[in-house]
């Protein structure tokens, strides 16, 4: 358990259907980040919020991809109007912000699978 | 475009023999590349980073190069064991910047 949780852990829907999923980061992490994986694939880059700012945002993320992270603490990534395209494992990770900490370790969370029918 | 290129078969060493990864990189200049291990179902775990102005690091039976000419990295565990069967991923990042990008990643089988 690397202290960075996500909810659910699964989730099937329906193509069309808006899903949301948290992730609570390590509590004194200020940097999170949203990454989407495919079968065989690495963690692709979604968004980076730096406390509660979003400070960068992938090409990747679509007008139908949404990520809040209100006061900074836990964050939220919704998608809305899923398509089967959408089906992968969403996985956030945290990362000390502060110089002289493990400074770049990002931790991940154990991932939220999407299966969108 | 930036691209990360790690072995896309998977590695079958014999316990106890050193097993050794792969990591190029083309159209990019990181500050950090670091070294992740996943196993199936679940999240990446940190293993390792290396700064641009490094040339090698250790930890316990891990062990990373950086060659910033050849652009690549290459990543060793000595003495492996069935435990360390798992998928590495290797990761870029620039100073400053927030992204990092990673590899597809090495599926490792070390057989006792």
């Amino acid at each position: 358990d690397t202290g960075v949780s996500q909810d659910p852990r699964h989730k099937i829907t329906k193509r069309g259907q808006n899903v949301t999923f948290r992730c609570d980061p390590i509590s004194e992490h200020n940097r999170l980040y949203w990454y989407r994986q495919t079968l065989g694939q690495g963690p692709e880059f979604l968004t980076y919020f730096q406390n509660e700012a979003q400070l960068e945002k992938s090409r990747l993320l679509s007008d139908r991809f949404s990520a809040e992270r209100p006061k900074g603490s836990f964050s939220t990534l919704e998608i809305q109007r899923t398509e089967q395209g959408d089906s992968a494992m969403y996985l956030c990770a945290s990362r000390n912000g502060v110089s002289g900490k493990p400074y770049n370790e990002q931790f991940f969370g154990p991932g939220t699978r999407l299966t969108v029918l | 475009s930036q691209k990360i290129e790690q072995n896309s078969e998977a590695l079958n060493i014999q316990e106890g023999k050193t097993a050794t990864l792969t990591c190029n990189y083309t159209n990019y200049s990181p500050a950090y590349l670091q070294w992740y291990r996943q196993d199936p179902g679940r999240g990446p775990v940190f293993l390792l980073l290396i700064r641009e102005n490094e040339k090698e690091k250790r930890k316990e039976r891990l062990k990373v190069t950086f060659d910033t000419t050849l652009k690549q990295s290459l990543f060793h565990i000595t003495a492996s064991q069935p435990a360390d069967s798992a998928t590495y991923l290797c990761a870029l990042r620039n100073t400053g910047g927030f992204k990092t990008i990673f590899g597809a990643g090495t599926r490792l089988f070390v057989k006792a």
